[in-house]
């Protein structure tokens, strides 16, 4: 069975601190996604990465896969508030192509 | 646009009462599917479809059943609850079968069920 490992679970920091969430697996992924998730919400797609070393930009936040492509991690530089959410990395580990989920990093920035 | 559309927001069953769970995309998606999320224990995979007609278990299919009988619905059925089922609910739905496109999921806003 495939699992995705995200550490840490809960991230409690100041705004305009600078984090970094990881996602880890024994498994090699095709590719590897990211979501954020808002309180009451379902879970929305930040990125998909799917090239060993790739490197994707979105405003503040850096996303990398793994050379291996059994890893990534996202870093957010000088955190707000807004980033507050759930993330969760998502690899397509499953029967049929199906999305594995991590059990997801809770992140909280206070203002 | 509407996208994945759930209801109901909430539900509080008794146990053994049966329920349904809607789930309505109008993006003319192949891929459904629903998922379940409790605290620590991340997105689980309840049941999926590849496209109408054609129904398949996830990694925890036990207690809940699923039909297709159209490309725009996909609905979760609790044949008699049970307080394990006190979860949060997520229908998802794709334009192609995850993994071969690298295609995104598009959720619902979720069903918060409590069974007492």
């Amino acid at each position: 069975t495939q699992l995705l490992e995200q550490s840490p679970q809960f991230l409690s920091i100041q705004e305009g601190e600078n984090l970094t969430v990881y996602c880890n697996s024994s498994s090699v992924f095709s590719s590897l996604q990211w979501y954020r998730q808002e309180p009451g919400e379902g879970p929305v797609l930040l990125v998909t990465v799917v090239t060993g070393g790739e490197v994707k930009k979105l405003k503040r936040l850096t996303f990398q896969f793994g050379d291996a492509r059994k890893d990534s991690s996202l870093h957010i530089t000088a955190a707000q508030p807004g980033d507050t959410g759930l993330y969760l990395c998502a690899g397509d580990g499953g029967s049929q192509g199906n999305l594995i989920f991590g059990k997801g990093t809770k992140l909280s920035v206070k203002p | 646009n509407a996208g994945v559309t759930q209801t109901p927001k909430f539900q509080v069953l008794k146990t053994g009462q049966s329920m349904t769970l809607q789930c309505a995309q109008d993006m003319n998606h192949e891929y459904m599917s629903w998922y379940r999320q409790d605290p620590g224990m991340g997105l689980r995979l309840i049941h999926y479809s590849v496209g109408a007609g054609i129904t398949d278990q996830g990694e925890v299919p036990n207690g809940y059943n699923v039909s297709r009988s159209t490309t725009e619905d996909f609905p979760l059925r609790l044949l008699s609850a049970a307080p394990s089922q006190t979860s949060v609910y997520f229908c998802a739905s794709s334009y192609s079968i995850l993994g071969r496109s690298n295609e995104k999921l598009f959720f619902g806003s979720g069903t918060q069920l409590s069974v007492l």
